[in-house]
């Protein structure tokens, strides 16, 4: 069980917007920011989103992140197949931990 | 180009030991935060351990006390040695540049605890 709390699924149609949430506590997503990862399959993992809402050089506009409290948001809009990837939220604990949601499995249709 | 290669992985049994190794070029671990993360087969991301610039380390709750994460400057390599190992240590070890927000990802490294 993780600390921060991700849907284990997702799905969408090509084109449309997809969601991801992820909840965690005052002590983590509450006072530190939150970094989102892509990972296909037998690959490492790809930074998409860090510091809440900012893209790495190279990551589609496409994608974009927020976080309001205690809770974060990855949203993929025009949803493309090769999207489809699991999907993590990150970010630091104040006991000096780092912490990973437990994934979502994005499915497009 | 950054590239950071990790080795060491192999099959243990329970309570042996393994030192993992990764070696990074483009850029030096001394001036960067490293982390080690890891993956079970199936599973999600789990961060193992960091050091910081100072030297300051930081170890999850499951491997505190039996991982040790050290660097050689002079080598410009990360480490992760790894006593009583468990079962549950079973994964793909990635060595990370960064904390937590990592730009820069090894491919991994095996480990495999099995009696």
């Amino acid at each position: 069980q993780s600390v921060l709390t991700q849907p284990r699924s997702a799905s969408g149609t090509p084109g449309q917007r997809v969601t991801i949430s992820c909840s965690g506590s005052s002590s983590n997503i509450g006072s530190n920011t939150v970094h989102w990862y892509q990972q296909l399959p037998g690959t490492a993992p790809k930074l998409l989103i860090y510091n809440n809402d900012q893209r790495p050089s190279g990551v589609p506009g496409r994608f974009s992140g927020s976080k309001s409290g205690t809770s974060a948001s990855l949203a993929i809009s025009g949803l493309q197949s090769e999207d489809e990837a699991d999907y993590y939220c990150a970010s630091w604990d104040d006991s000096l931990n780092g912490l990973f949601g437990g994934g979502t499995k994005l499915t497009v249709l | 180009e950054v590239q950071l290669m990790e080795s060491g992985g192999a099959l243990v049994q329970p309570g042996g030991s393994l030192r993992l190794s990764c070696v990074v070029s483009g850029f030096t671990v001394s001036t960067n935060y490293m982390s080690w993360v890891r993956q079970a087969r199936g599973k999600g991301l789990e961060w193992v351990s960091a050091i910081d610039v100072g030297g300051s380390t930081f170890y999850a709750d499951s491997v505190k006390g039996r991982f040790t994460i050290s660097r050689d400057n002079s080598k410009n390599t990360l480490y992760l040695q790894m006593n009583s190992l468990r079962v549950e240590d079973t994964a793909v070890y990635y060595c990370a540049r960064d904390r937590i927000a990592i730009f820069s990802w090894g491919k991994g490294t095996t480990v495999t605890v099995s009696s």
